[in-house]
């Protein structure tokens, strides 16, 4: 029903860039991609969302492929802050708004 | 404070009670969303408010589940005769937008650990 598929985890280098995938393949031309994380012991937190173009702020971007089937949270240069289950959403069109959640990634950066 | 406001954030009940879990949402947010989170589980997704009315309850997993939102702001989740399955975080967001098209950026709560002995 999550409607995404993400890989259960990864891990990265601090300072290192870190590249999340996401597919969503059965993704309508109508569906928004959002991206949340949760770190331990806290309430998911808003990172990025988007249609069709890449999108870009202050926290990461996210590059969406030409045919929208996957796209990629990119974080930068990872720090140990950024360990934390990574979330990709569709924001699918009349289901009211309602954002189902998958398992995630768990990402654990390494000094 | 300026986020959403969970209560309680701890609760500890016995096999069979009544609970009420409480979200302040951010002002002037009109949509409201309740999820849960069972232990090293990811989010599930329970209903959805736009104002006060809720246009979806399908996550809700039993009828022993109720929610309700008043005067736009203030919501209640109530869990009667609890179950030692309904142990969990239960999880409040709030957000400007809601409706058919692009939700706009959801804010969370810490979340009310609901456990139930």
């Amino acid at each position: 029903d999550a409607k995404t598929t993400q890989p259960n985890s990864m891990e990265s280098n601090e300072e290192e860039p870190v590249h999340l995938p996401c597919n969503h393949s059965t993704i309508s031309g109508t569906d928004y991609i959002h991206w949340y994380r949760q770190l331990p012991s806290q309430g998911p937190e808003y990172v990025i969302h988007g249609l069709t173009s890449n999108v870009n702020n202050r926290m990461a971007s996210l590059a969406i492929a030409e045919d929208r089937k996957s796209s990629t949270l990119i974080l930068h240069r990872a720090t140990l802050r950024d360990a934390a289950v990574y979330y990709c959403i569709l924001d699918i069109y009349n289901q009211g708004g309602k954002l189902i959640f998958g398992q995630g990634t768990e990402l654990s950066v390494k000094p | 404070g300026a986020g959403v406001s969970q209560s309680p954030s701890n609760k500890v009940t016995e096999k069979g009670k009544d609970v009420e879990l409480r979200c302040d949402p951010i002002s002037g947010h009109t949509a409201l969303y309740w999820y849960r989170q069972s232990l090293g589980q990811g989010l599930e997704f329970l209903i959805y408010f736009q104002g006060n009315s809720a246009p979806d309850k399908s996550g809700l997993p039993s009828d022993r589940f109720s929610a309700e939102r008043t005067g736009g702001s203030v919501s209640t989740l109530t869990i009667q005769r609890t179950q030692q399955e309904d142990s969990a975080v239960y999880l409040c967001a709030s957000s400007r937008a809601g409706g058919p098209a692009n939700t706009g950026e959801l804010f969370f709560g810490e979340g009310s650990r609901l456990t139930v002995l």
